[in-house]
């Protein structure tokens, strides 16, 4: 079975501090791979995603940056945070013959 | 472009209270729609889906019906539970399995013992 794993679960940074958030999907085999970020009380906004290895599409300007390194492997970065980088940060996966996206547990950034 | 509205939260309902998360949408074409639910803490689950006119995806005692006519997708379940309470999420994906989500805001919802 597929699994999908996100780590830190929650992660307290400093202004200006550089910041790696790390998904790793297991059980499939070349998925889509996607970064969504949820502001306290808004909606989820979509900020990259990826259709293979070093493709990277970037869905919102912003300090933020993605890459993907490895097939199922999919890393969010950034070189300075800012405070309204703060929120919930879901990486999601779907496979290319299903319309499901199957998302992960999440992690929690406040940047202070 | 394509877009998902849903009602605005919070929503608060009595235990056994009839529930209904209005969704409508605006496609070019015949997407696949979702509803999603967010628990505290945690990660989005699918909950149920449809993927053409008419049809009525249903878990966990919630229904949905994909209305074309009405472009809607309302989530209903007869009688809640206190552990239904979460946040709720409308979703679209148009342009085949590839294609990106597209959500709507959530529907935060608290039921009350």
């Amino acid at each position: 079975s597929q699994t999908i794993h996100q780590w830190p679960a929650t992660l307290v940074q400093p202004v200006g501090s550089p910041l790696s958030l790390e998904c790793t999907v297991e059980g499939t085999s070349n998925p889509n791979l996607y970064w969504y970020r949820q502001a306290a009380g808004r909606g989820l906004q979509l900020l990259f995603y990826s259709v293979g290895i070093g493709q990277i599409s970037s869905e919102v300007p912003q300090n933020l940056s993605a890459s993907r390194p490895q097939d199922r492997q999919f890393i969010l970065s950034s070189k300075k945070l800012l405070l309204s980088d703060s929120g919930f940060y879901l990486c999601a996966w779907i496979a290319g013959y299903t319309d499901t996206q199957y998302f992960g547990p999440g992690t929690r950034l406040t940047v202070l | 472009g394509d877009s998902v509205t849903q009602m605005e939260g919070p929503v608060t309902l009595s235990e056994e209270a009839f529930l209904t998360i209005n969704c409508t949408y605006t496609a070019t074409g015949y997407p696949s729609l979702f509803w999603y639910v967010q628990y505290p803490g945690e990660g989005l689950q699918l909950l149920l889906k449809a993927t053409k006119a008419d049809d009525k995806g249903s878990n966990k005692g919630f229904e949905a019906t994909y209305r074309k006519e009405t472009t809607s997708f309302h989530l209903e379940k007869g009688s809640v539970q206190v552990s239904d309470s979460a946040v709720y999420f409308c979703a679209l994906r148009y342009g085949g399995s590839q294609g990106n989500l597209i959500f709507g805001k959530g529907t935060k919802l608290s039921v009350k013992p």
